[in-house]
């Protein structure tokens, strides 16, 4: 089945730092990878979806030039996280689909952020 | 009004036991939905897509409702392994949407 990677699985990072976490589709070609965020005892909240070759699509409330997305290509995409602060601490998780719907959206395996 | 919306729960059931998840969706447009399980700190893993006609995987049953714009989880004979946090997913376009989980504990 289809295999998303992501990278790293979890990171510990100064605040004021930026933190880059890569997403990669492995056996398919991937034109649009989105990206989530969750809080601790919530759902999952979508931040962006990222088309390959052009601007990424953001969710209202989730600032553009400090979560920066790259998709440079039909497997990679990358966010990053720049200039990071404790309240950026969370689980990022990106996914990306086949192209047919009914196959669903394949996650990648997710990446915690901290930020101290 | 939300996009999708799931009672968060938590349900605790005993082993053996069915339960039934329910989830609303607001978009009548929406074209494909499906259900992921979540366990705790790991990414969501897609169970089951839910067809119009409704569909059945061993002891899970999921069926689609577009009149009353709901999709339902039917989950029969439960074991120890089901407790996790089952996830409503809604398609629309290219916007997905999340129910915010509900959580299930099946005790001994």
């Amino acid at each position: 089945g289809a295999v998303v990677s992501q990278h790293p699985s979890w990171v510990i990072c100064k605040s004021g730092t930026s933190v880059k976490i890569e997403c990669r589709s492995l056996d398919f070609q991937a034109t649009t990878m989105f990206w989530y965020r969750q809080f601790p005892k919530q759902s999952l909240m979508l931040m962006a979806t990222s088309n390959e070759g052009s601007k990424a699509t953001y969710e209202q409330g989730v600032e553009k030039d400090k979560f920066l997305i790259n998709h440079a290509s039909l497997t990679l995409s990358t966010l990053t996280v720049t200039s990071a602060h404790p309240e950026d601490s969370s689980f990022y998780i990106c996914s990306a689909t086949e192209g047919a719907e009914s196959y669903g959206y394949t996650f990648g395996s997710g990446t915690r952020l901290t930020v101290v | 009004r939300k996009e999708v919306e799931q009672d968060p729960g938590p349900f605790n059931v005993p082993e053996g036991a069915t339960v039934a998840f329910n989830c609303t969706y607001s978009n009548s447009a929406s074209q494909s939905f499906f259900w992921y399980r979540q366990d705790c700190r790991k990414e969501p893993k897609l169970l089951m897509s839910v067809y119009s006609s409704g569909n059945e995987d061993g002891r899970f049953t999921a069926q689609l409702n577009r009149a009353s714009q709901y999709i339902s989880l039917l989950i029969r004979d439960s074991k120890l392994s089901d407790s996790a946090t089952y996830l409503c997913v809604v398609n629309s376009g290219n916007q997905f949407y999340f129910g915010t989980g509900t959580s299930l504990t099946v005790i001994p």
